[in-house]
């Protein structure tokens, strides 16, 4: 069965600071792969996903991630982190038949 | 262009009260799915419709129902509710392109059952 494991509850950096949040899959075809963002009490916005081609992706908000199949991996990175980024963030991978599997987030915090 | 709306945003339930929650969609979208979102489980499939007229249970389908009313709404009914689902409710739509698919979620729906 497919999964998703995000092995970090939670993260705190500090602003101006690089990020990487961590996302491992397991499925045994080529995966569609997806990072989501959840503000406090609001719904969840993609920020960008991975479907073929290139395996580094740009999104929104300056994220970008990369697929490594060889790692079952999809991790997601930010150059230098904002204080709006405070969010909680999810990894998510097509599991066929139009459903999607979602780790169980990483809450990230932001020190000014 | 609203997107995904969901009514109600809040509700409080007694065990034993039955409810609707409400979803509806204007991107005309085939695909439409409800999750729950419990702290630590991320999010978990209850029931999904790829079509208009179909419905197929998900990774957590008990205590619910589910109706496909039209393109645009599905529905998301607890008949007796548990404390057990307590939960925020998200309704999404799916949308399908060339560069892949994406799905839309809604503000969700907080639920409390005492």
């Amino acid at each position: 069965a497919q999964s998703v494991t995000q092995p970090d509850i939670h993260i705190t950096v500090s602003e101006g600071a690089s990020l990487e949040l961590r996302c491992n899959y397991s499925y045994g075809a080529t995966p569609y792969l997806f990072w989501y963002v959840q503000s406090p009490g609001q719904g969840l916005q993609l920020l960008l996903k991975y479907f073929s081609g290139d395996t580094l992706v740009q999104g929104i908000k300056g994220f970008e991630a990369e697929f490594k199949r060889s790692q079952s991996s999809f991790n997601l990175r930010k150059p230098s982190v904002h204080w709006s980024d405070a969010a909680e963030y999810f990894c998510a991978v097509g599991a066929g038949g139009n459903k999607l599997v979602f780790g169980a987030g990483t809450i990230l915090r932001v020190k000014s | 262009n609203a997107g995904v709306t969901q009514t109600p945003k809040f509700q409080v339930l007694k065990t034993g009260q039955s409810m609707t929650l409400q979803c509806a969609q204007d991107m005309n979208h085939n695909s439409m799915y409800w999750y729950r979102q419990d702290p630590g489980m991320g999010l978990r499939l209850i029931y999904y419709s790829a079509s208009e007229g179909t419905t197929d249970k998900g990774e957590v389908p008990n205590g619910y129902n589910v109706s496909r009313l039209n393109k645009r709404e599905f529905s998301l009914r607890l008949e007796s509710a548990a404390p057990s689902q307590t939960s925020v409710y998200f309704c999404a739509s799916r949308a399908w392109a060339s560069e892949g698919e994406t799905q839309y979620f809604g503000p969700g729906t907080r639920l409390l059952v005492l």
